[in-house]
């Protein structure tokens, strides 16, 4: 699977938009763009996921480039309780073991 | 709907002794994973289960580490004897089967320490 690079922390004010960036510069053409995310003392949340075209749930938006090797995860308007390490992993999109590679993650501060 | 279960949340022993942890999937879940996350990092796979059937242990330390899904339905890792280096958060997640776009959902975790 490709690799993914993230900023290793974010902050953000409660009530604005958060956008986290993701390079994925080596993604192939069957490979998915996921994003998880995760509370402290809880375990990794699945947020949304893409292969090309944006995406948008309950919970937030991606946005993929044309070229595919960066998208951005969007929550509208974060509140504290998005306070969290979001993950972006690359993984491929055919029955290939549904394993999960994570990276560091970006540290997401929302502040009041 | 429950999620998966884990227990317990927290372990405390000393060093060379055995400890196990218990996983209870979310109903009809096929597929169970476990997970090894250190302090600051991400979660890497230990295991997969389809069923009761081990498909994917290449990472998990088979020396000390050992997993079981008897029935295709609860699963319990152990560690037998725990070296110091193995305090860790212990994730159990799972899935409906395992398809490549089958979203995972994990538990809280078993919060090891070993002294």
């Amino acid at each position: 699977d490709a690799k993914t690079t993230q900023p290793p922390s974010m902050d953000c004010a409660e009530g604005r938009a958060a956008n986290l960036p993701c390079n994925h510069s080596t993604i192939s053409g069957n490979e998915y763009v996921y994003w998880y995310r995760q509370i402290h003392s809880q375990g990794p949340q699945y947020i949304i996921h893409g292969l090309k075209n944006n995406e948008t749930n309950e919970m937030a938006s991606l946005i993929i480039t044309e070229d595919r090797k960066s998208s951005t995860l969007i929550l509208p308007h974060a509140t504290l309780r998005d306070t969290a390490v979001y993950y972006c992993i690359v993984r491929v999109g055919d029955n290939a073991g549904n394993m999960l590679t994570f990276g560091g993650g970006t540290r997401l501060m929302v502040k009041p | 709907e429950a999620g998966v279960v884990q227990s317990p949340r927290y372990k405390i022993i000393e060093k060379k002794q055995p400890v196990a942890f218990w996983c209870n999937p979310i109903s009809g879940h096929n597929t169970l994973y476990w997970y090894l996350q250190n302090l600051g990092q991400g979660p890497e796979l230990l295991i997969r289960y389809e069923n009761e059937e081990a498909v994917d242990d290449s990472q998990l330390p088979k020396d000390r580490f050992s997993a079981e899904r008897l029935k295709g339905v609860d699963s319990t890792l152990k560690i037998q004897p725990a070296e110091l280096g193995d305090s860790a958060v212990y994730l159990c997640a799972s899935s409906l089967d395992g398809g490549a776009q089958e979203t995972q959902y994990f538990g809280p975790g078993t919060r090891l320490l070993v002294l």
